[in-house]
């Protein structure tokens, strides 16, 4: 079925300690895998996004990996800061609705400490 | 920058009540979806709609029914409104495949 987990569900570092989030998914023709992340309070924003033809990219601090033989992609954040604190979705868009839909994972609450 | 816009950001309704909610985007996006967020549970698809008059049902449509009458708007119908529907209703758009989702604000719906 259409599943996208997410591991862990709950991290806590320390300012400046980089921080992994990591997603797994059924669907082997998925191509397309962004990430979110919601402020308390806020909407979830799009803060990164891959394609299936690209292993890895890179946005600042934050950075995605994709392993599309093992079916399992990454987010990385490195030097966190305290306001990188929230919840992060990842997801995978489905191929039996012609990549229109994305399947989330159920989030990961981050929290850095001063 | 695209707007997506939920009419309510808060509701309390009624047990029985019909319930409307209103999401308007203004980027001509193809694509909208309703989802609700509850804790532990992450973001559930409640409905779709690829196109105007289009809709496609999510993992949880039952107790909701859906509109898409002009391209810009959809609205997410709860027919007889329950307790087990207090929620963060959540609505979405983009242009068709990739689907990079906008997000509307939200709407804290409380059934009491």
């Amino acid at each position: 079925g259409e599943n996208v987990e997410q591991h862990p569900s709950t991290l806590s570092v320390q300012e400046g300690d980089s921080a992994v989030i990591k997603c797994t998914y059924s669907d082997s023709a998925s191509n397309y895998f962004p990430w979110y992340k919601q402020e308390l309070g806020k909407r979830p924003q799009l803060i990164i996004d891959i394609r299936s033809n690209v292993g890895e990219k890179k946005d600042q601090r934050i950075a995605v990996t994709l392993n599309k033989t093992a079916k399992h992609f990454s987010l990385h954040i490195t030097e966190t800061q305290p306001e990188d604190s929230a919840v992060y979705f990842c997801a995978a868009a489905w191929s039996n609705t012609g990549f229109q839909k994305l399947v989330f994972g159920t989030g990961t609450r981050l929290l850095v400490s001063p | 920058d695209v707007k997506v816009t939920q009419s309510s950001r808060y509701l309390v309704k009624r047990t029985g009540e019909k319930v409307f909610l209103e999401c308007v985007q203004d980027m001509d996006h193809e694509n909208m979806f309703w989802y609700r967020q509850d804790p532990g549970l992450g973001l559930r698809l409640i409905y779709f709609s690829y196109d105007v008059k289009m809709k496609e049902k999510g993992d949880i449509p039952e107790g909701y029914s859906v509109s898409r009458e002009k391209k810009e708007r959809f609205s997410l119908i709860l027919e007889s409104a329950s307790t087990n529907q207090t929620s963060m209703y959540l609505c979405a758009s983009s242009f068709r495949a990739p689907p990079g989702y906008t997000f509307g604000s939200g709407t804290r719906l409380t059934v009491v």
